[in-house]
């Protein structure tokens, strides 16, 4: 079946500093991949729809300077958190629609950011 | 735009016993409707989905979810439950009309399963 590979499952980072978290689809292609982030005992909301050859579409609140999503190939689409704080510690999960018959998405692992 | 509503935020039932998930939806084209489990740290996996067909889903680990478009509802089941179906799970739509991928998800339910 399709699967989604993300990493780090898990990453630690002082404040002001960046961190990428990377999704491949690897055995389809994914012309959209969306990313979402969760909070504790809460469910995922929608941050971003990331694009093959075009800019992300955010949804409203999310900050485009801040997360930073580029789809660099029909494989690959990186999510980067710029200048960290405490605040943006969560779990962040990226999807892709995986193909016609299955109609859902694909999930990743997710990453575990924590920023101290 | 579609949305998902799972009134219960945690469900519990004791091993052996029948359980519900319960979930309602609004769409304003034909519901696609998933159900997605997640275990701690993990993303999520899917269960079952309804597309079109039979109003009764049969999807992974011996769960089910019945489709009633008078009630805009999704229930998920499972006749026996086991201490390891404790987990998070979510109920998702999608709008079957729309151009777009988006797919919105309910808040999620934590079913405890006790021993």
């Amino acid at each position: 079946g399709a699967v989604v590979s993300q990493h780090p499952s898990r990453v630690i980072c002082k404040s002001g500093t960046s961190v990428k978290i990377e999704c491949r689809s690897l055995d389809f292609q994914a012309t959209t991949m969306f990313w979402y982030r969760q909070f504790p005992k809460k469910s995922l909301m929608l941050m971003a729809t990331s694009n093959e050859g075009s800019k992300a579409t955010y949804e409203q609140g999310v900050e485009k300077d801040k997360f930073l999503i580029n789809h660099a190939s029909l494989t690959l689409s990186t999510l980067t958190v710029t200048s960290a704080h405490p605040e943006d510690s969560s779990f962040y999960i990226c999807s892709a629609p995986s193909n016609r018959d299955y109609y859902g998405y694909t999930f990743g692992s997710g990453t575990r950011l924590t920023v101290v | 735009a579609q949305s998902v509503a799972q009134p219960e935020d945690q469900v519990n039932v004791a091993e052996g016993n029948p359980l519900t998930v319960k979930c309602t939806y609004s769409v304003s084209g034909n519901p696609y409707l998933f159900w997605y489990v997640q275990y701690p740290n993990r993303g999520l996996q899917f269960l079952l989905k309804y597309i079109t067909g039979d109003n009764l889903v049969k999807g992974s680990y011996g769960f089910e979810a019945e489709f009633n478009k008078s009630q805009t509802s999704f229930h998920l089941k499972k006749p026996s439950a086991l201490v390891s179906d404790s987990a998070l799970y979510f109920c998702a739509v999608r709008d079957g009309a729309g151009n777009n991928n988006d797919m919105r998800f309910g808040a999620g339910t934590r079913l405890t399963v006790k021993p």
